[in-house]
């Protein structure tokens, strides 16, 4: 069964420090991968996806995820956290059955951001 | 704003009752998501639907229920309520249901049940 294991549920760095959260996944076929971000009382913003190609993907707001096959990983960095960052980062992986799809997600990681 | 718009944003309703919640997806987009959000489950997907017709169904209780209009809006129904029910239910949306289309979410229902 697909699954998505985000292994850190809260991670704090620095304001200016650089930011990996990881993510650990299973499928048996090509996945399809994404990052959500989600700000307190907000919905979820992707923040990027990946599909094929280029292992490296860049998204909106700074962030960069790698997909590394080998690990069955796909961690989403930052080389400088704002303030603005501090939320709570999904990630997630299609699964396609029948002709749908939909999301799995992992656990969540929350991220604080210290002054 | 992802063009996802749900209603109403928070509700609080007693054990036993029954409340709708309504979506109305992006522009243009046939499928319909519901997600439900809860502090112990974490993001589960509930249920999906294209162009009217429901496509599948992931851990949704009988006592709930949805359906998504010709007009595309969709509507989660859930009925007979219990405590466990209180969390944030998101609706989303994506142009079709292929993997590869890029699922939005809305801003979410906040649900107590009191």
């Amino acid at each position: 069964a697909q699954s998505v294991t985000q292994p850190d549920i809260h991670i704090t760095v620095s304001e200016g420090a650089s930011l990996e959260l990881r993510c650990n996944y299973s499928y048996g076929a090509t996945p399809y991968l994404f990052w959500y971000v989600q700000s307190p009382g907000q919905g979820l913003q992707l923040l990027l996806k990946y599909f094929s190609g280029d292992t490296l993907v860049q998204g909106i707001k700074g962030f960069e995820a790698e997909f590394k096959r080998s690990q069955s990983s796909f961690n989403l960095r930052k080389p400088s956290v704002h303030w603005s960052d501090a939320a709570e980062y999904f990630c997630a992986v299609a699964a396609v059955s029948g002709g749908y799809n939909k999301l799995i997600f992992g656990a969540g990681t929350r991220l604080a951001v210290h002054p | 704003d992802s063009g996802v718009t749900q209603t109403p944003k928070h509700l609080i309703t007693a054990t036993g009752q029954r409340v709708t919640l309504r979506c109305s997806p992006r522009s243009g987009d046939l499928s319909v998501y519901w997600y439900q959000q809860s502090l112990d489950q974490g993001l589960q997907f509930l249920i999906q639907y294209y162009n009217g017709e429901e496509r599948a169904k992931g851990n949704i209780l009988e006592r709930f229920s949805a359906q998504q209009f010709p007009d595309l809006h969709s509507e989660l129904n859930l009925s007979s309520l219990e405590l466990g029910d209180s969390a944030l239910y998101f609706c989303a949306s994506s142009e079709g249901g292929h993997p590869g289309n890029t699922i939005y979410f809305g801003e979410g229902s906040w649900l107590t049940v009191v």
